[in-house]
């Protein structure tokens, strides 16, 4: 069975600075994908990154990167320049591509990490 | 381009009623997932569509069920609330496997 762990429950980062927020993962399927989810007090997910277990480069978007590490199975999201606006819930998430299925939509999800951005 | 749309954002019920949450997913997404989050729980997979057929289904009791529509937009039904069904529905949308998966604002839902 697929599992997600993240084993902060907070994180507190200084304004303008990085923060790395870890999550490891467990499957047995060979092809999965990986995503940070950004949930603030208002309680909308917001899709923030995706990685493919296939995907050889890391992903990047804007000041999110994930640093994948396969043989790990970590998958840590790296906020870069941190703003008070960065402060909510992350939550990192893996879903399964069965192979032959066509279960395109279960995500697995980490229980989670607060982080709060500092002035 | 719109984004999920969840219907209605708030909603009290009374336990022992019924209720009815929608999803429009993203224009040309055939998934639809559901998931109820809780804050002892955490976020747990109810089920998800894909051109209108359940394909996949979490551990959660008869009384919650769910249908697609040949537009794929979801409605999700519980009967018979108990107060323990109190909690933020969230619903995604994908368009293909290993892409991602985008999620509406959720519905809170509190049974009194």
């Amino acid at each position: 069975a697929q599992k997600i762990t993240q084993t902060q429950p907070g994180m507190f980062v200084q304004e303008k600075e990085a923060v790395t927020l870890d999550c490891t993962y467990d499957t047995s399927d060979q092809s999965y994908g990986l995503f940070w989810y950004k949930q603030p007090s208002s309680g909308e997910m917001i899709f923030l990154i995706y990685q493919g277990s296939y995907d050889e480069q890391n992903a990047t978007e804007g000041r999110y990167s994930l640093n994948f590490q396969k043989a790990r199975k970590s998958a840590n999201l790296v906020i870069s320049a941190s703003q008070l606006g960065d402060s909510a819930m992350y939550f990192c998430a893996m879903r399964e591509a069965h192979a032959g299925g066509t279960s395109y939509g279960k995500l697995t999800f980490g229980q989670g990490t607060i982080l709060t951005v500092h002035p | 381009k719109a984004g999920v749309t969840q219907t209605p954002r708030y909603l009290i019920k009374t336990r022992g009623q019924q209720v009815t949450l929608s999803c429009s997913p993203i224009s040309g997404h055939r998934s639809v997932s559901w998931y109820q989050q809780t804050p002892g729980q955490g976020l747990q997979f109810l089920f998800e569509y894909f051109s209108e057929t359940q394909r996949n289904k979490g551990n959660f009791p008869g009384r919650f069920s769910g249908r697609q529509f040949s537009n794929s937009r979801s409605e999700m039904n519980v009967s018979t609330l108990e107060l323990g069904d109190s909690a933020l529905y969230l619903c995604a949308s994908s368009w293909a496997k290993n892409t991602e998966a985008f999620f509406g604002q959720g519905t809170r839902l509190t049974v009194v």
